[in-house]
């Protein structure tokens, strides 16, 4: 079975442009989420997806970040316009449905450079 | 969701028995206690979770006194493969349904 993967593991852009990250997650698994590490910071929470539904957007730090899970497949996280406080490792993880006691499988990431 | 406080670091060498504290003072009564491992370009990865006393698996122990204000995750005969980051998060057991709180983790170096 494959795990979830991410999309692309890496991306450097300049400050003002548009980055858009992709995650798949594990086939089957209802729950997604997207976190972030900033350098030196810790792992952050950002959004939970319900299926296509955000479940919790709390964590998102602002505007320029846009979550969609069309058809509650792959996500996408755009962030527009990317700013230098915006690098960091992005992570995305998912799990099965419901209140399962099953753990968060956690992509690999992606190291966003903003210059 | 409870803080935890681990050391930053720890240094150890392949064979030995390498043995994490976290300290969570503020622990609820509903909350369990779970650890995840992450490898470097790695996400995180779910190793262990107890509510009390002592459970073990295939990777690790996690020991966890009566007042469960700390708990011990503990790795034996450590390999080089071991060297990660180890978190220890506080909250409800079902980690599948809700957003996870990292702290800062414990960075362990094994050596040969």
């Amino acid at each position: 079975e494959a795990g979830v993967t991410q999309f692309p593991s890496h991306s450097v852009i300049e400050k003002g442009q548009t980055v858009t990250l992709r995650c798949d997650p594990i086939s089957g698994h209802d729950n997604l989420y997207w976190y972030r590490r900033v350098m030196g910071k810790e792992i952050k929470f950002l959004l939970h997806f319900v299926k296509e539904s955000k479940q919790d957007e709390s964590g998102m730090p602002n505007n320029r970040f846009l979550a969609e899970r069309t058809g509650g497949t792959y996500s996408t996280l755009k962030v527009q316009p990317a700013e230098l406080e915006d690098s960091g490792v992005y992570f995305c993880a998912s799990s099965a449905a419901g209140l399962s006691t099953d753990t968060q499988y956690f992509g690999p990431g992606t190291r966003l450079t903003v210059l | 969701l409870a803080k935890t406080t681990q050391p930053i670091s720890m240094d150890s060498y392949e064979g030995q028995e390498v043995n994490i504290t976290c300290s969570h003072n503020n622990i609820a009564t509903n909350d369990y206690i779970t650890w995840y491992q992450q490898f470097p370009s790695q996400g995180p990865r779910f190793i262990i979770q107890g509510y009390k006393t002592k459970v073990t698996n295939e990777v690790a122990s996690l020991f966890i006194p009566a007042d469960r204000k700390s708990s011990t995750l503990s790795l034996p005969r450590v390999s080089l493969s071991d060297t990660a980051v180890y978190y220890c998060l506080v909250g409800p057991p079902n980690t599948g349904f809700q957003k996870l709180v990292f702290g800062t983790g414990t960075r362990l170096l094994v050596s040969p």
